[in-house]
């Protein structure tokens, strides 16, 4: 099983300012990753998929990078729709694994 | 627009079942894998089982032998069989549609399951 690490666990940012989260795979995964976005009380929204592009009507302000087991995913500019909790979900093989997510609240 | 209205869920008796269905609208159903993803309260998100185009099916260990998933193209709807529940299966349940990526690009709403005496 190839096990997905978020880091760190809750980071605390103001709005306007960067956001960087970051995930790691415990075996090489190419670029088969995805982001999700969930919200209190709703179902994740995907973000980012193949590791760097955008999902249909997500904004430009999101932004995926890497490839092979270290991945980011960076907000630009956070939004106050922006604080919520995401995930990094790999697809590369079976068992398909989420990482454990990281909570942005605001600073 | 693509929607996927999820039903069944509830509470259950411990080695109780359950069933849960997605129906799909707004995107060709049978073209397209469907998936079956958990979150615990207050956890994080589990893959449960995915069932592809080809009813090719994978599943994770922890239900492997309890939990069958099916499709019914005929009806655009997804179903999750879930037998001899146990405690540790209390979850939202959220059926999930593949994308070109194998990532998911559109979720039910969720569905609350309980197991407990």
């Amino acid at each position: 099983e190839k096990v997905m690490t978020q880091s760190p666990a809750t980071l605390s940012v103001s709005p306007g300012e960067r956001a960087t989260l970051s995930c790691r795979a415990s075996q090489e995964i190419n670029d088969d990753l995805a982001w999700y976005q969930q919200k209190p009380g709703q179902a994740p929204r995907l973000l980012i998929y193949e590791a760097s592009t955008r999902a249909t009507g997500i904004p430009a302000r999101f932004s995926g990078s890497g490839f092979g087991t270290e991945f980011n995913l960076t907000i630009s500019s956070l939004q106050s729709e922006d604080f919520a909790v995401y995930y990094c979900h790999q697809y590369n093989n079976w068992p398909l694994t989420f990482g454990g997510g990281t909570k942005v609240e605001i600073k | 627009d693509v929607q996927l209205l999820q039903s069944g869920g509830g509470l259950a008796q411990p080695g109780g079942s359950l069933r849960l269905s997605c129906a799909a609208s707004g995107f060709s159903f049978s073209n397209y894998a469907m998936t079956w993803v958990r979150q615990a309260p207050g956890k994080g998100l589990e893959w449960v089982s995915t069932l592809t185009d080809t009813f090719v099916t994978f599943s994770a260990d922890s239900v492997k032998g309890r939990f069958t998933i099916s499709r019914d193209n005929s009806q655009n709807t997804l179903y999750l069989q879930m037998d001899g529940l146990r405690s540790e299966d209390t979850a939202v349940y959220y059926c999930a549609k593949g994308h070109s990526s194998d990532a998911y690009d559109y979720w039910g709403q969720g569905t609350l399951v309980t197991v407990s005496s």
